[in-house]
């Protein structure tokens, strides 16, 4: 079945900086590729996704990029701000079935 | 406004009680999760649904049990608590169709003594 790695397990970055989390999966028919963030306390949250067939998405700060020869899509966050600090979980969709596989959650902190 | 409602929001119990978590929706979705997570760690399935009566065992073994009677509600049940179970329970809904984008309730955050 699918498996979803991601990397770093944290990350610690000044505010201003730009933010990278990389996760790669291991079915390559998998076709759909959220992110969620989870504030402390918060519920998970969906921020940003992409489908198989799109290499990049962005939205204002954030965006996903994927390769697919290579089956890995990352997360870049620019100008990063404390309210970034956070949990962020990457998940990939395999075609058959509606679950979600989930890595293993990175847990960004921007420093003012 | 739609949404996933999780009762109770936290629950201290001891060990060897029966508890069911309850998670209502108004979403309209056919599909619901529930998730196993300890504070910022790893999301861990461990039942789904696709609907009214389907239940599916999750990815994580798990000695909960749950039932959908109705498309709106998703229980999920500890026969007998223990110290293990400790941990927050997170419930999710999805619409049908291929993207699968979930939406997650608050969650329980159950302590077993």
């Amino acid at each position: 079945g699918e498996n979803v790695e991601q990397h770093p397990s944290t990350l610690s970055v000044q505010e201003g900086d730009s933010a990278v989390i990389k996760c790669t999966y291991s079915d390559s028919a998998s076709n759909y590729f959220p992110w969620y963030k989870q504030e402390l306390g918060k519920r998970p949250q969906l921020i940003i996704d992409i489908r198989s067939n799109v290499g990049e998405k962005k939205d204002q700060r954030i965006a996903v990029t994927l390769n697919k020869t290579a089956k890995h899509f990352s997360l870049h966050i620019t100008e990063t701000q404390p309210e970034d600090s956070a949990v962020y979980f990457c998940a990939a969709k395999p075609p058959q079935g509606g679950k979600l596989i989930f890595g293993q959650g990175t847990e960004l902190s921007v420093k003012p | 406004e739609a949404d996933i409602y999780q009762t109770p929001r936290y629950l201290v119990i001891g060990t060897g009680k029966k508890i069911t978590l309850e998670c209502s929706q108004t979403m309209g979705h056919d599909k619901m999760y529930w998730y196993q997570q300890d504070p910022g760690m790893e999301l861990h399935l461990i039942h789904y649904s696709y609907g009214v009566n389907s239940t599916e065992k999750g990815d994580l073994s798990s000695e909960s049990t749950v039932s959908r009677i109705r498309t709106e509600h998703f229980p999920l049940t500890l026969e007998s608590a223990r110290p293990s179970h400790t941990s927050q329970y997170l419930c999710a809904t999805a619409e049908a169709g291929a993207k699968n984008i979930q939406y997650f309730g608050a969650g329980t955050r159950l302590s077993v003594l």
